[in-house]
């Protein structure tokens, strides 16, 4: 595997389901981050993560919780989800904060 | 709030018809503005960044120029391959504590069609 992978590629989800998003880079970054992206609005920062420590958290609703277990993997823990939350979920690595982000092909999610 | 505007929205050529895709923003002390390629249904693909006004960056058929207030993506001779959604995005300046959280702010993108 290289770059940055996401697994499931595809999700339809219940309302009262749990479910978690993974996201592996392989690329030796330090930091990591979760993006939104709805159909015709720009990408929406969630999180972001360095060297495994939390940095940003956007004002997420805590329906999402997400996971940074080491420098390689990042988790997104979904549960109670609503029908607005159906979107394209992008995972992002960088080598550092504020260089350039290399994303994951995404989880398009579907609630229903 | 750091604002990000593209245009334009969307941007139809015929191959060969080379045009320029702009991107407008307003943040103070710039740390970097970013460009991306994104193809359907995939997440975006990492193309140039620009950090000062003068600055110019080329690949293949594309080229990013930047000026204090904007930055063009100048698309030469191009293919029907070159459809695709083009992101921008800025780095924001350092917080007040001194530490850079890295954050982007991307602006809506301008979807670009190549005919044949």
């Amino acid at each position: 595997e290289t770059g940055v992978t996401q697994t499931p590629r595809h999700l339809v989800m219940g309302m009262t389901n749990k479910k978690s998003l993974k996201c592996e880079q392989h690329l030796g970054h330090n930091a990591m981050y979760w993006y939104k992206q709805s159909a015709k609005k720009p990408l929406e920062l969630m999180f972001v993560y360095s060297l495994e420590e939390r940095v940003e958290n956007n004002s997420v609703p805590s329906r999402f919780s997400p996971e940074c277990p080491n420098s390689s993997h990042l988790f997104l823990h979904l549960h109670t989800l609503q029908p607005e939350d159906s979107a394209l979920y992008l995972c992002a690595s960088s080598p550092a904060l504020g260089d350039e982000q290399y994303f994951g092909p995404g989880t398009r999610l579907t609630v229903t | 709030e750091d604002q990000v505007t593209q245009s334009p929205e969307a941007l139809r050529l015929q191959e060969g018809e080379s045009s320029s895709l702009n991107c407008s923003y307003t943040v103070s002390g710039l740390r970097g503005l970013f460009w991306y390629r994104q193809d359907p249904g995939k997440g975006p693909e990492f193309l140039f960044t620009l950090y000062s006004a003068g600055e110019e960056k080329e690949k293949e058929r594309l080229k990013a120029t930047l000026t204090k207030k904007e930055s063009f993506l100048h698309i030469t001779a191009p293919k029907p391959e070159d459809s695709a959604t083009y992101l921008c995005a800025v780095r924001d300046p350092q917080n007040a504590g001194g530490t850079s959280y890295g954050k982007l702010t991307f602006g809506q993108g301008t979807i670009l069609t190549v005919h044949p």
